[in-house]
Formats: C-alpha cells, structure tokens, sequence
C-alpha cells in the first residue's frame, strides 16, 4: 500500500542553524501538506502546495519557512534559521483532492 | 475562520465501558475525519466521514457525522485498554470556500482505559 515517507525521523540541531525536513508524498497524489505538532499539543496546518507553488500558508509560515518540490517526488519544508519554538513534530501530508489525507511518520525537530 | 472543538479533551474509562467523544466545527462542511494517535507516533487514520448522516464502525468504534448540527461523535463500545490513545477530529475546509483541503484538528481527547 502506498504511503508518504519523511526523513530524518528525528533532527536536532542549534538554535540559529538551517534544517531542512523531507517528505516523499505518494506518487499520483496532488496536493502535499506540511502540520506542525508542539508537544502535547493539536496538528497545526502550515502550508499546502499545489501545482507546483503554495497554495495557501498560515500564520505560522512565515519568512523562515519555505518548501520546493525539488523533483517529481521529494517535497522539502526549510527552517532557515531555527528557533527554541520551532521545537515540535512536523507532518508531511498528501491527497488527491477527493478523500483523505495520507500522514507521514513524523519528523521530531529538537532545537537547543 | 473553521473551529474545531473536541470533547473532553481528557478521558478516563474503565474497560468494558462505554463513552462518547463530541467533535463540533463551525463552518459548512460534509467532510470530518477521525484520527488516532499514540505517544510519539503518527496519525493513524481511523474515518473518514463524507456526507451527512454518514456512520462507521470499525471493531469497538463508531462514528457518526451529523452535518447539519456540525455535530460528529466517536462512540467506543466496551472499552479495551488497546484503545487508550489520542483521537483527534479534523474538518477540511473543501466546503467553506477554501479549496485546498487543508485540516483543521481539533485539540484531541486522550482516552486512557483502565483495567
């Protein structure tokens, strides 16, 4: 059964330093999420690509985030320059725009 | 903007028990969807709800969608300890004039059964 993969499972890293989290979504799907999970806390929405460019971002997203579909199957999501706060588990997703979201494992991001 | 409220946000049952987890949303939407969560892992997707009236089970769980009163539930049946985990609701906004469908989650209920 397909599924959407991401790598590493688990990144730390200084406050300050560029990371950059990758996803491959499954294959024929069209639309590719990044969420956000603070400890403890709900999935937050980041940011939704389609047809090659954003679609839409939240609040969150801002100046320090960005994405690329570099390829036809990697989808990345960068932190240029991490913050305590960006501390937290980020969730690719991808749909084909009729059903559900497929979820990835997760990538754990520890910022010190 | 879409709200998502679950509750209880926290659960405490005893095995054999049943309970019922509320998820309410407050835009238009005919598309709910209810995941699974445990400690440290991802979200398993448990249903997906696209109409109204729509009702699933799965083993112990039910869900139903109630999409005039934004209303879905999560109904567990004799509860098992294998079932304490976190479940989240989430609504798309397909139908609230995004077009993305992206999710929104609400807070989650973490179940724990007690033996």
């Amino acid at each position: 059964e397909p599924e959407v993969t991401q790598t590493p499972s688990h990144q730390v890293t200084q406050m300050g330093q560029e990371v950059i989290l990758r996803c491959v979504p499954i294959s024929n799907h069209l639309y590719f999420y990044w969420y956000r999970q603070i400890l403890g806390q709900k999935v937050e929405f980041l940011v939704s690509f389609y047809n090659n460019e954003i679609s839409e971002k939240s609040e969150i997203f801002d100046d320090q985030f960005s994405v690329e579909r570099p390829d036809g199957s990697n989808f990345t999501l960068k932190i240029r320059s991490t913050k305590l706060e960006d501390s937290a588990m980020y969730f690719c997703a991808s749909n084909s725009g009729y059903n559900e979201q497929f979820f990835g494992p997760g990538t754990r991001l520890t910022v010190l | 903007e879409l709200k998502v409220e679950q509750n209880p946000l926290f659960l405490s049952m005893q095995e054999g028990k049943n309970y019922t987890i509320y998820c309410n949303y407050s835009t238009t939407s005919d598309r709910l969807y209810w995941y699974r969560q445990d400690p440290g892992k991802s979200l398993e997707s448990l249903f997906v709800l696209l109409s109204n009236g729509a009702v699933k089970q799965e083993g112990r769980l039910m869900a139903s969608l109630d999409t005039k009163a934004r209303l879905s539930t999560l109904h567990i049946t004799a509860a098992v300890h294998d079932l304490s985990a976190t479940y989240f609701c989430a609504v798309d906004d397909s139908l609230s004039g995004g077009s993305n469908y992206k999710l929104t989650f609400g807070k989650g209920t973490l179940l724990t059964v007690n033996p």
